[in-house]
């Protein structure tokens, strides 16, 4: 069973900041929290992972709550090519297991 | 840019086939793994491999083999195919075991009639 649960949909207008939330609130103390997004006909593709600290790359920027309990992926300025499933993993400590569950389905719009 | 390729997009085979789904990555990735992905379950791992001949069962390896004869080539193999495999399949490879992305190619399509 997947360790995060995540809203089913939501949507953004273009060039807004979509908020994207995630629970995660069984996660161990060595396990990272990943995410990935799928564009339609496409494979997943990696975003960002963190551990507890947050992170920012070029893509996005990822707030992970003091207790790790939960985490936000934030793009900072969304466009029609983010629409996108959004999945929040976290890593199986120890292995290379990636468990995805069934994502949120961002919708931007102009 | 990593690429991992797959053989077809499309497949369409009928129940009792062998079906041979390809997987090559040109980035020397040690990891390489197989999922299938249907709609309200998300993806789910089939089988994954660490190297050359190595491979461990996923969470749902049953009616599926894998082999790994060369580095770069993943190979998912179903022995007689059923309806209930008839799926998205993904193939993705990673750097090492350390490594944390994941690259994927763009899946496969399989319709077993």
């Amino acid at each position: 069973d997947a360790k995060t649960t995540q809203p089913p949909s939501m949507d953004c207008a273009e060039g807004r900041a979509a908020n994207l939330p995630c629970n995660h609130s069984t996660i161990s103390g060595n396990e990272y929290v990943y995410w990935y997004r799928q564009i339609h006909s496409q494979g997943p593709q990696y975003i960002i992972h963190g551990l507890k600290n947050n992170e920012t790359n070029e893509m996005a920027s990822l707030i992970i709550t003091e207790d790790r309990k939960s985490s936000t992926l934030i793009l900072p300025h969304a466009t029609l090519r983010d629409t996108a499933v959004y999945y929040c993993i976290v890593r199986v400590a120890h292995t290379d297991k990636l468990i995805f569950g069934t994502g949120t389905r961002l919708q931007v719009f102009p | 840019d990593v690429k991992v390729t797959q053989s077809s997009r499309y497949l369409v085979k009928r129940t009792g086939e062998k079906v041979f789904l390809e997987c090559v990555q040109d980035m020397d990735h040690e990891n390489m793994f197989w999922y299938r992905q249907d709609p309200g379950l998300g993806l789910r791992l089939i089988y994954f491999s660490y190297d050359v001949k190595m491979k461990e069962k996923g969470d749902i390896p049953e009616g599926y083999s894998v082999s790994r004869e060369k580095k770069e080539r993943f190979s998912l193999i179903l022995e007689s195919a059923s309806t209930n495999q008839t799926s998205m399949y993904l193939c993705a490879s990673s750097l090492s075991p350390q490594a944390y992305e994941q690259y994927f190619g763009p899946g496969t399509r399989l319709t077993v009639t």
